[in-house]
């Protein structure tokens, strides 16, 4: 089972350039998240989509934007990087949004903005 | 705002020893509280859910405890064993929202 695929893997990109990771589910999750993960602050939500069609903002959405191509597939787009965007990214899914629900996490994105 | 609590510092026991971890929250309790692994480099793993009325979940060696009057929940893994070794993560979720809070983890290692 693939379960969450994200997409790359490591990335480093210059101030002011932009890119899109990629993430895709093969559990027919109804939600999708994008977390980040850095040291001493623990993961904290950028966004989410509750399901097909919707997206909504998450604790940190400041500089970017994304995506709920269908059912399978969320992305999230830095349009202008910076540093303090440095981070390792996590794609998420759940069966529903709704609390109590298991989390199932991709194996992270390394960006790292100079 | 809501905050959690987990040992920043690094846990080290003895293989064949219980590992018992700590998730403290401030305010509100939450409806359900997960606990997660993680190894280096990996996304977190699910491993159990407790529900506000329940005080007790076990599945293996692994145990969670959730006390609302504390505002506390432990985690213990039993007959620890090297292979136990990661961070683990708290997760605080509230009935009807999507928000779940994660705590920073706390690293276990389980000397052989």
């Amino acid at each position: 089972n693939a379960g969450v695929t994200q997409t790359p893997k490591f990335q480093v990109l210059k101030t002011g350039q932009s890119m899109t990771l990629q993430c895709a589910q093969d559990m027919n999750h109804n939600s999708m998240y994008w977390y980040r993960q850095d040291p001493g602050m623990g993961l904290r939500l950028i966004y989410y989509s509750a399901s097909e069609g919707t997206t909504d903002k998450g604790e940190v959405p400041n500089g970017y934007n994304v995506s709920r191509l269908n059912k399978r597939e969320f992305s999230l787009r830095l349009e202008s990087a910076a540093p303090s965007q440095t981070s390792v990214y996590f794609c998420a899914s759940s069966e529903r949004s709704l609390s109590g629900n298991t989390i199932y996490f991709g194996e992270g994105s390394w960006l790292t903005v100079v | 705002s809501q905050k959690i609590e987990q040992n920043s510092e690094a846990l080290n026991i003895q293989e064949g020893k219980t590992a018992t971890l700590t998730c403290n929250y401030t305010n509100y309790s939450p409806a359900y509280l997960q606990w997660y692994r993680q190894d280096p480099g990996r996304g977190p793993v699910f491993l159990l859910l407790i529900r506000e009325n329940e005080k007790e979940k076990r599945k293996e060696r692994l145990k969670v405890t959730f006390d609302t009057t504390l505002k506390q929940s432990l985690f213990h893994i039993t007959a620890s064993q090297p292979a136990d070794s990661a961070t683990y993560l708290c997760a605080l979720a509230y009935s009807g929202t999507y928000k779940y809070i994660f705590g920073t983890g706390t690293r276990l290692k389980v000397l052989a």
